[in-house]
């Protein structure tokens, strides 16, 4: 089944204590993205990888960083979480690179839940 | 960056038809216009896409106007299970190497029976 997953979907953790939000796609997509939802601000970009080895900053990256050595994976890691973090993530991937047409239509993960005590 | 407003929230009765305008003055000329729906709990899913003109597909339509700078989906006779948000993105290459996608906040529409 094509999908997109993400891990964990729920967690709780302390200010300063580095997490990694893993996400895989086992579609062959070259455009892979990260976004978080809060209420009243809808989905931002976080970051976003257009291919292996590529990635590049989306509306909100401080305090993130990410990193693409497989096509199928594309980690979101918090080197130093604090309170503001505290969201809903969403992992998606495309065929192709926004711009394109039918083919970029993305695919979302179904969420991963991040408090930040 | 092309920004998109839409309005917060609409309410419709089972069975109208429901149309949400979404505005991206600042729409480049290589940037797609795509609508997605969101359940809560869950991720957001691809409804429609267009460039110019009108989109049909089997769930909804997408008018966008000549001058690109907003556009409007339409839900022909809603039911109470296309309660959810919608979304307005508006993205594609700036020509800068750049692949950044702008969302819109969303527009909570609620269907009442």
């Amino acid at each position: 089944e094509a999908q997109v997953t993400q891990n964990p979907r729920y967690l709780i953790t302390v200010t300063g204590k580095k997490l990694t939000v893993t996400c895989s796609q086992n579609m062959n997509h070259e455009y892979m993205s990260w976004y978080r939802q809060d209420p009243g601000l809808g989905l931002r970009q976080i970051y976003y990888s257009m291919n292996v080895e590529v990635t590049d900053k989306g509306d909100v990256p401080e305090g993130y960083k990410v990193s693409r050595k497989e096509k199928r994976n594309f980690p979101l890691i918090l080197e130093s979480p604090s309170p503001n973090q505290t969201s809903l993530y969403f992992c998606a991937s495309s065929l192709s690179n926004p711009g394109t047409g039918v083919s970029d239509t993305q695919y979302f993960g179904p969420g991963t839940r991040l408090t930040v005590l | 960056l092309a920004k998109t407003t839409q309005p917060i929230s609409m309410d419709s009765y089972e069975g109208q038809e429901v149309n949400i305008t979404c505005s991206h003055n600042n729409i480049a000329t290589n940037d797609y216009i795509t609508w997605y729906q969101q359940f809560p709990s869950q991720g957001p899913r691809f409804i429609i896409q267009g460039y110019k003109t009108k989109v049909t597909n089997e769930v909804a339509s997408l008018f966008i106007p000549a001058d690109r700078k907003s556009s409007t989906l339409s839900l022909p006779r809603v039911s109470l299970s296309d309660t959810a948000v919608y979304y307005c993105l508006v993205g594609g290459d700036s020509g800068a190497g750049s692949y950044q996608l702008t969302f819109g906040k969303g527009t909570k529409l609620s269907v009442i029976p």
